[in-house]
Order: C-alpha cells, then sequence, then structure tokens
C-alpha cells in the first residue's frame, strides 16, 4: 500500500471556525492533491502542489488555502467553515513521471455545522 | 481545460449480466493520459488501468476490459460476467502531460450495482 495518511479521519466542526487537514506521504513523491467528494459530483479538484512550496488551484479553491513547506506534508486549510464545504475530502499522491497513477488516502469526513 | 464525462450515474444490473461504463474526455494536448478507479462501498479509490494517448490498443484483464477510441474521445469499461463484489462507484480520470499541470480531473463518477 501507498504511504499516505489523512488526519483527521472524521471532524465535527462550527460554521465560520477555521480547520485545517492534513495529508501526509512517505513515499516521496512529487505530486499532491486534494479533492472533495460529493454526491452527483464525483471528486473535484480544490488543490495540487507540484513541489514544496509550488501550488496551485483546481476547480474548487475557493474558500481553501493549501501548504506544502515539505515534501511529505501537504495541509489543506478552511479559513472560515461553511456548511457547503461539509464533504469528504481526499488527498491523493503521484510520482513525477508523466501518466503515473494517484494514490489515495482513506479520506476525511468533514461535517461543518 | 479538460474535462471527463461519464454520463451514467447509476447503472443496475443482475449478476452474471454484462455491463459497460461510458467515459468521454475533452482535451486539446495531444499526449495526455486516462484512468479509471474503483470505490467500493469501504470507501478506499482503488487504481484499475491507464492508457496513453498514443495506445490504442483495447485491453482486457480477467473480467474488465477497456476500449480506448480517440476518434470519439471515448474510454469505456466493460465488466464481463459481473459479480456482487462489483457493486461500487467507478471514476475515469484524465491527466495532461506537458509542463507543470498533471492536474488529475475526475468524471462524476458511474454508480454500479450488481443483485444476486
Amino acid at each position: 500500500d501507498a504511504g499516505i495518511t489523512q488526519s483527521p479521519r472524521h471532524k465535527v466542526t462550527e460554521t465560520g471556525t477555521p480547520v485545517t487537514l492534513r495529508c501526509h506521504q512517505t513515499e516521496n513523491h512529487r505530486y499532491m492533491y486534494w479533492y472533495r467528494q460529493d454526491p452527483g459530483h464525483g471528486l473535484r479538484l480544490i488543490h495540487y502542489s507540484y513541489g514544496v512550496k509550488d501550488t496551485d488551484k483546481g476547480e474548487v479553491s475557493d474558500g481553501y488555502s493549501v501548504s506544502r513547506s515539505k515534501t511529505e506534508d501537504f495541509l489543506l486549510t478552511l479559513e472560515s467553515a461553511t456548511s457547503s464545504q461539509t464533504s469528504v475530502y481526499f488527498c491523493a499522491i503521484r510520482p513525477g513521471t508523466a501518466g503515473a497513477e494517484a494514490f489515495f488516502g482513506q479520506g476525511t469526513r468533514l461535517t461543518v455545522v | 481545460a479538460q474535462k471527463v464525462t461519464q454520463a451514467q450515474t447509476e447503472i443496475s444490473v443482475v449478476e452474471k449480466e454484462d455491463v459497460t461504463l461510458d467515459c468521454v474526455y475533452e482535451t486539446r494536448d495531444t499526449t495526455y493520459y486516462l484512468f479509471w478507479y474503483k470505490q467500493p462501498p469501504s470507501g478506499e479509490l482503488v487504481f484499475l488501468i491507464r492508457r496513453n494517448s498514443f495506445d490504442e490498443q483495447n485491453e482486457i484483464s480477467g473480467r474488465y476490459s477497456w476500449n480506448f477510441q480517440k476518434s470519439t474521445s471515448s474510454f469505456n469499461f466493460t465488466i464481463t460476467a459481473s459479480q456482487v463484489v462489483d457493486s461500487a462507484v467507478y471514476f475515469c480520470a484524465l491527466s495532461e502531460a506537458q509542463g507543470n499541470d498533471y492536474k488529475l480531473s475526475f468524471g462524476a463518477g458511474t454508480t454500479v450495482t450488481v443483485r444476486a
């Protein structure tokens, strides 16, 4: 199994509070991604990183920020959580070779009340 | 821009029937990669297959087969003689290979239910 860990696995938070989700890898892969999964929408890309301190936006980046200060860690922050951000969040890692498949974490179920 | 469309939201079949999942993609690049992933009820995402844009050879792996046609921008997936364990959400994904744009974009997924 790919060495990828998401924490926490479950979280309930209140509207307006900041929340940080962590993705940790032990594979030294170059690319890291954050997705959210919602019924009817599949997996939508929030942000991704192609190296330390190199990040870019995905299709649903509003209300989210990311940081990658080390190869192994990719943090996703909800600056002020809203109920529309209730979702399952997946982190994925991918080697730098073109066409390589991505490996996914177990997911984090976030509920904003 | 890249886009992946899985027009079928849900498919329900009886065990041993064949089921085909459609995937249509859009990309302006000549070099790209296509993937299929499976998400069983337990929730993890499992990689099934990868295809690059230069390889249109179809592939068969056990009861799974894939049909890649660049002319119609499609990468369809067939499960032959379906089993209850095939019940899952299946995602098609697209990645372009140029520069730093290694985004991996997914379709909305097709939920397959196989009834005993």
